[in-house]
């Protein structure tokens, strides 16, 4: 079954500007990761979040999480268009290591 | 960095016909695989994990006699779809785990490139 819920389900933006991608879930969780997956291919892992962690960086990416409203964002920062792709956050929550992923938003940046 | 093969990318087949998905972590040991489907602008629908040595656990509503799971070695899981059909059409993602990775507690996958099952 599926675990979480992003929004927005597709996201069009221009080159340079700020992407922003929000992922919520049900039950409680070991940590939340997101992904990225080009057309077609399979899916690239990009960051993790432990649960008892509430932001994160890494590179042009910032995932914050908050434990308590259940939901985690994604922030790509001077986006390009090779940033465009599907983007899908996963949690892990002690379930045998099995991770369950949300819906995907699909950006686009518009070069 | 951990890299998992997946082969083939694509087929396709006459319906009432199986179809073998190989799935191959080429430099490192995966006790653990998983297997998702995915339909088209949808997100990943977990299958089944496969353990090495062991019988898969099959998600609920997941078919275990029409997609056959086996995990003979450390670096090889198997998914054979048996006799069929169009509505099996997909795309059908296999990863991999490392374990518990960095000491972070967490149980990160690495994913093959997929493989695209039209059948006709």
């Amino acid at each position: 079954s599926q675990q979480g819920e992003e929004d927005p389900q597709a996201l069009s933006i221009q080159e340079g500007e700020n992407a922003t991608m929000n992922c919520s879930y049900k039950t409680s969780i070991n940590n939340l990761q997101w992904y990225r997956q080009n057309s077609g291919r399979g899916l690239v892992h990009l960051i993790l979040i432990r649960s008892n962690e509430r932001e994160k960086h890494s590179g042009r990416l910032r995932v914050t999480l908050d434990t308590s409203k259940k939901s985690s964002s994604l922030l790509i920062t001077a986006s390009r268009a090779a940033d465009t792709a599907s983007y899908f956050c996963a949690t892990d929550g002690w379930q045998g290591g099995k991770l369950i992923f949300g819906q995907g938003t699909e950006l686009s940046v518009k070069p | 960095g951990a890299v998992v093969s997946q082969h083939p990318s694509w087929v396709i087949c006459k319906s009432g016909t199986s179809v073998k998905i190989e799935c191959r972590s080429l430099d490192f040991q995966a006790t653990t695989m998983f297997w998702y489907r995915q339909f088209p602008k949808q997100s990943l629908m977990l299958m089944a994990t496969s353990n090495e040595g062991s019988k898969a656990t099959y998600e609920q509503g997941v078919e275990k006699d029409k997609f056959l799971i086996n995990h003979a070695s450390l670096t090889l899981s198997t998914l054979t779809v048996t006799s069929a059909h169009p509505e099996d059409s997909s795309f059908y993602i296999c990863s991999a785990s490392q374990g518990l990775a960095g000491g972070s507690g967490a149980n990160v996958l690495t994913f093959g490139a997929g493989s695209r099952l039209t059948v006709l």
